[in-house]
């Protein structure tokens, strides 16, 4: 079965650092880019960050720019969010996603994890 | 970045409705547009891709049309499963961008 598991979530002070960590099995993960999607209590879909397949290439959302790490580790089957200098408008659940690609199209986000909650708050 | 806007942002229909949601792109994306619907508390799951090839296991009431700025995602047959928030996605350029979302609510 193909299946991504975030873990890593929980409650942080203004400030500070969280890594959150997404399992893949079920496919071949060194072939698919992946994503980092959040969203805030009650708000819609923000993408967050996206790596290739050997992660060569990252790109993120202008707000987490400097703050945010996307890795992944292919031996592992592991994808990776390191967040440093976390403020409140950072909570949000946190989903990671499988990307398909051909030759630099995407095609979608067609499998997604089932999100872990990051708090951040005094 | 390239803006996303849909419309309406929520709307009331009946089973059996045809439900019609409208995303559009402030500049042009070529086909480079997903649609994904979320239930609360739920992930996201995709439903068209590249405006408009059907995700693998999606029902066929589902499709998806446009191309450069304007999209619409069309459910033919609306049904109880339905109702949810949908979101238009582009992955033409970075940063990607959703849509703000319509809710589909029960009429």
């Amino acid at each position: 079965e193909v299946q991504l598991v975030e873990s890593g979530g929980g409650l942080v002070q203004p400030g500070g650092s969280l890594r959150l960590s997404c399992a893949a099995s079920g496919f071949t993960f060194s072939s698919y880019w992946m994503s980092w999607v959040r969203q805030a209590p009650g708000k819609g879909l923000e993408w967050v960050a996206n790596i290739k397949q050997d992660g060569s290439e990252k790109y993120y959302v202008d707000s987490v720019k400097g703050r945010f790490t996307i890795s992944r580790d292919n031996a592992k089957n592991s994808l990776y969010l390191q967040m440093n200098s976390l403020r409140a408008e950072d909570t949000a659940v946190y989903y990671c996603a499988r990307v398909p690609s051909i030759a630099a199209l995407y095609y979608g986000m067609d499998v997604w994890g089932q999100g872990t909650t990051v708090t951040v708050s005094s | 970045a390239i803006q996303m806007t849909q419309s309406p942002s929520s709307l009331s229909a009946s089973v059996g409705d045809r439900v019609t949601i409208t995303c559009r792109a402030s500049q042009g994306i070529r086909n480079d547009l997903g649609w994904y619907q979320q239930k609360p508390g739920k992930a996201p799951k995709l439903l068209i891709y590249a405006a408009s090839s059907l995700q693998s296991g999606v029902p066929s009431r589902f499709s998806g049309s446009g191309s450069g700025t304007d999209f619409t995602l069309t459910i033919s047959s609306l049904q109880p499963e339905d109702f949810a928030t949908y979101y238009c996605l582009q992955d033409y350029n970075y940063p990607f961008t959703f849509g703000p979302g319509t809710k589909v609510d029960i009429k």
